[in-house]
């Protein structure tokens, strides 16, 4: 069965960078685009951008350009997403998923790891 | 840009009851919408995509409908494992989230 299981909380210094890692298992990895999305505590669902795991392409939101990194190591299937220069308001649960369709254009997300929690405190 | 506005933000419904949940974009995302539901301490799960389409192993008491601007999803008997925060997501474009609603106990 398919399955996304990231890595543990973080606790981080404003200023500081943290990378945070998503395992695939239970499907071709580089098949399917990884998204990040975050979720800022007792608020909503916020879209960082996403990596092809076949070509290393990336594109991420607006809002995250300069200063989110995703990449990916095909040899363990496994994505990362860091994000430097952290504030205090980055605080929030940082979830690696899948994108549905493999052959679409369609971005919706089928599968999601278990969260990542990132305390940005100092 | 495109805003998704989700209302009511709580439902207080009865288990058993029908439950009616609305989404509504900005400008025009056709069809390409998806509802998620996430309860506290656990990942969004997707129920709903192709604003209408059941996502694999979700009951049929979750059904979609809609186009262009306005969705509803709707829980048609609310069981108890129903109790959470359900989100839209427009794809028209980049992927954007509405701000949930929560469904509570009545």
């Amino acid at each position: 069965q398919v399955q996304l299981v990231q890595s543990g909380a973080e606790v981080k210094k404003p200023g500081a960078s943290v990378k945070v890692s998503c395992k695939a298992s239970g499907y071709t990895f580089t098949g399917y685009y990884m998204h990040w999305v975050r979720q800022a505590p007792g608020q909503g669902l916020e879209w960082m951008g996403w990596i092809n795991p076949n070509s290393g392409g990336t594109n991420y939101a607006q809002k995250f350009q300069g200063w989110v990194t995703m990449t990916r190591d095909t040899s363990i299937s496994t994505a990362y997403m860091e994000l430097s220069r952290l504030r205090s308001d980055d605080t929030a649960v940082y979830y690696c998923a899948r994108k549905g369709p493999q052959y679409s254009s369609s971005v919706y997300f089928d599968y999601w790891g278990q969260g990542t929690l990132v305390t940005v405190s100092s | 840009e495109i805003v998704m506005t989700q209302s009511p933000a709580t439902l207080s419904v009865s288990p058993g009851e029908r439950a009616t949940l609305s989404c509504r974009a900005s400008q025009s995302v056709s069809s390409n919408l998806a509802w998620y539901q996430q309860k506290p301490g656990q990942a969004p799960r997707l129920l709903i995509y192709g604003a209408s389409t059941r996502a694999t192993g979700i009951p049929a008491r979750f059904s979609g409908s809609g186009s262009g601007t306005e969705f509803t999803l709707t829980i048609s008997s609310l069981q108890s494992e129903d109790f959470a925060v359900y989100y839209c997501q427009q794809y028209n474009n980049w992927p954007l989230f509405g701000q949930g609603t929560k469904v509570e106990i009545k």
